[in-house]
């Protein structure tokens, strides 16, 4: 089944710094690489995803990158805020679609 | 409702009690998820519903979980037997979309189970 590795699991950045968190997965069948953003004792949201057949989408602040050849994936955060200090996950689809499979998560501490 | 609610919000049991959570999802969400959340980990696919049927039940880590959605939208997990291991935070999501890779899942705030 699907596995998603993310790195690092912890990442400290000045305010205004850039900040940049990598995953990998294993099902070459994957097509669909979402973001999530959970602050301390709150539930998971999402902050930007990407299909399979784009390799590049930009929100504002936040851009995800995808290399289908390398199975890995990105987010990137510019002009890092405090209110960027948060847990990140990524995740990948199942092959039939019926489930996400999660990274570990990435603390995220952006200090001003 | 607004979002996906779940109760309770927290639970303590003792080892070898049953024990229900339940999801309330958005309303027109034909596509229900249970996740389970251990302390510093990336929530762990459970079950995904579509509709009343359970389409993708792969997670459940053994025969001790169960869960329904009888009427397609309310949905009740069952922990049977609880164990220490068992402790984490159950989260519920929904979608208006039956796949996920065809739409936003929204999370509930979480049911944490603490098993003493």
């Amino acid at each position: 089944g699907e596995n998603v590795e993310q790195h690092p699991s912890t990442l400290s950045v000045q305010e205004g710094d850039s900040a940049v968190i990598k995953c990998t997965y294993s099902d070459s069948a994957s097509n669909y690489f979402p973001w999530y953003k959970q602050e301390l004792g709150k539930r998971p949201q999402l902050i930007i995803d990407i299909r399979s057949n784009v390799g590049e989408k930009k929100d504002q602040r936040i851009a995800v990158t995808l290399n289908k050849t390398a199975k890995h994936f990105s987010l990137h955060i510019t002009e890092t805020q405090p209110e960027d200090s948060a847990v990140y996950f990524c995740a990948a689809s199942t092959q039939a679609g019926t489930a996400l499979i999660f990274g570990k998560g990435t603390t995220l501490s952006v200090s001003s | 409702g607004a979002g996906v609610s779940q109760t309770p919000s927290n639970k303590v049991t003792e080892k070898g009690k049953y024990v229900e959570l339940r999801c309330d999802p958005i309303s027109g969400h034909t596509a229900l998820y249970w996740y389970r959340q251990s302390l510093g980990q990336g929530p762990e696919f459970l079950i995904y519903f579509q509709g009343t049927g359970a389409a993708d039940d792969s997670g459940l880590p053994n025969d001790r979980f169960f869960a329904v959605r009888p009427e397609g939208s309310v949905s009740t997990l069952k922990i049977q037997r609880t164990e220490r291991g068992d402790s984490a935070v159950y989260l519920c999501a929904s979608s208006l979309m039956g796949r996920t890779n065809t739409g936003e899942l929204f999370f509930g705030e979480g049911s944490r189970l603490t098993v003493l």
